[in-house]
């Protein structure tokens, strides 16, 4: 057990349609990192926030928001959804800014369908 | 040109095997390289990381760094059933960067045959 909780594990939704995905990070961890990972991409990094803070952006969608609330806990939101948008996405937190070792510890993911 | 570049495989090897997993990297800024290893339906979770070129062993698996040829590589002693999952190669860039954010390679999925 990794420490970082998701939610929800498996969502199933329509085109057009929005959902957020929940991360509490392991405690104590202040940075969030967003990622998703598809058959054809792997794994993508989306964005990553620190203390509250955006300190990171990688290939995020206009579609696709996030934060980091006071309690550190973290959402992503997916609006106006695609077919192609159905991925796996993974939360993952690191102690530090930066971490020195580079571990990133990740959540067991949310899957998301959309039909 | 992806940032790293790794054969999606699949590997299939006997139990005993050793296994070789290999990634290339474009843009030397990068200075951090990782093995992150992921069981199926799990999340990723780090198996070995390296800073300088060269070896580092960890039991049955040593990591190598070549930054000349931008080559990094997972090298798996008497591979086990157990071992059978995807394996992802990683870079990031110096603490100076001031992001922990991680590149990943498509990763590889191996299995390993009792």
């Amino acid at each position: 057990d990794s420490g970082v909780t998701q939610t929800p594990k498996h969502l199933i939704t329509a085109t057009g349609q929005r959902v957020t995905l929940r991360c509490s990070p392991r405690s104590g961890d202040l940075s969030v990192y967003w990622y998703q990972q598809s058959l054809d991409q792997g794994l993508q990094f989306l964005i990553q926030y620190y203390n509250g803070e955006e300190r990171a952006k990688g290939n995020i969608l206009e579609r696709f928001s996030a934060q980091q609330f006071p309690d550190l806990h973290s959402e992503l939101n997916l609006s106006s959804l695609e077919l192609g948008d159905s991925a796996l996405y993974f939360c993952a937190s690191s102690s530090g800014l930066a971490g020195e070792t580079g571990e990133l510890f990740f959540g067991e993911g949310s899957r998301l369908t959309v039909l | 040109q992806k940032e790293v570049e790794q054969d999606p495989g699949p590997l299939s090897v006997p139990e005993g095997a050793i296994v070789s997993l290999n990634c290339t990297y474009s843009n030397s800024a990068f200075q951090y390289f990782m093995w992150y290893r992921q069981y199926s339906r799990k999340g990723p979770e780090l198996l070995m990381y390296t800073y300088s070129s060269g070896n580092k062993e960890d039991g049955r698996f040593t990591a190598q760094v070549d930054k000349s040829s931008k080559y990094i590589s997972l090298f798996i002693r008497d591979s086990q059933p157990s071992d059978s999952a995807t394996y992802l190669c990683a870079k990031r860039r110096g603490i100076s960067s001031n992001t922990g954010k991680l590149i990943f390679g498509q990763g590889t999925t191996l299995q390993v045959k009792p």
